[in-house]
């Protein structure tokens, strides 16, 4: 059973049709939640962290936010550009670990 | 500054041949990990690297896979008798670790081809 769960697995937006994109995660002692981009042929590029419920980070047309069981990635407006695999990893507090658990990521295109 | 960079962007091999991958972290990052993702998969973790601690190498997916860290600085993973499951993109990441963000920095990756 995956620890961390991204969902859609894809999704297809027309240029500023707004969406969310889902990670949800089933272990407790959340100790950092991660957002990432990553582009074709690329590494992932660090985006967000979260690591409380309620708090929300931005950038551009992004927002990030957290609860207990879940974070959204919000795009509003988006354009184009935004096309790419948005990836969710999650750090838990079990054995003090510093290794992360990345989903399996959502692929977004934004048709112009 | 520099982001992290890994050699070569590109590796074919025949089934059964040894290859060493290596990555250069960002200066001052003392965390180093390790991935394997392959096509329209996840990030698969291999190992992780914490200043002079010993590796956490729970994710080597078997004993041919093998990877050291020198100077607390670049990494090479290695790949021994590599075989064609072996095939994926690697990646590198590096992060402040225990005395900073734990938010990973990732190289391009290498994408390993075995024949």
């Amino acid at each position: 059973e995956d620890q961390v769960t991204q969902s859609p697995e894809a999704l297809r937006l027309q240029e500023g049709e707004s969406s969310s994109l889902n990670c949800s995660y089933t272990v407790s002692g959340l100790r950092g939640l991660f957002w990432y981009r990553q582009d074709p042929g690329k590494g992932p590029e660090f985006l967000f962290t979260l690591y409380s419920a309620g708090e929300e980070k931005e950038k551009e047309r992004l927002k990030a936010t957290l609860t207990k069981k879940e974070s959204f990635l919000h795009i509003t407006a988006p354009k184009p550009e935004d096309s790419a695999t948005y990836l969710c990893a999650v750090r838990f507090s079990s054995g003090g670990s510093y290794i992360p658990t990345f989903g399996r990521g959502t692929s977004l295109i934004v048709h112009p | 500054g520099a982001g992290v960079s890994q050699s070569p962007s590109n590796k074919v091999t025949e089934k059964g041949k040894d290859v060493e991958l290596r990555c250069d972290p960002i200066s001052g990052h003392t965390a180093l990990y390790w991935y394997r993702q392959s096509l329209g998969q996840g990030l698969e973790f291999l190992i992780y690297f914490q200043g002079n601690s010993a590796p956490d190498k729970s994710g080597l997916p078997s004993d041919r896979f093998s990877a050291e860290r020198t100077g607390g600085s670049v990494s090479t993973l290695t790949i021994q008798r590599t075989q064609q499951e072996d095939s994926a993109v690697y990646l590198c990441a590096s992060s402040q670790g225990l005395a900073g963000g734990l938010e990973q920095f990732f190289g391009p990756g290498t994408r390993l081809t075995v024949l």
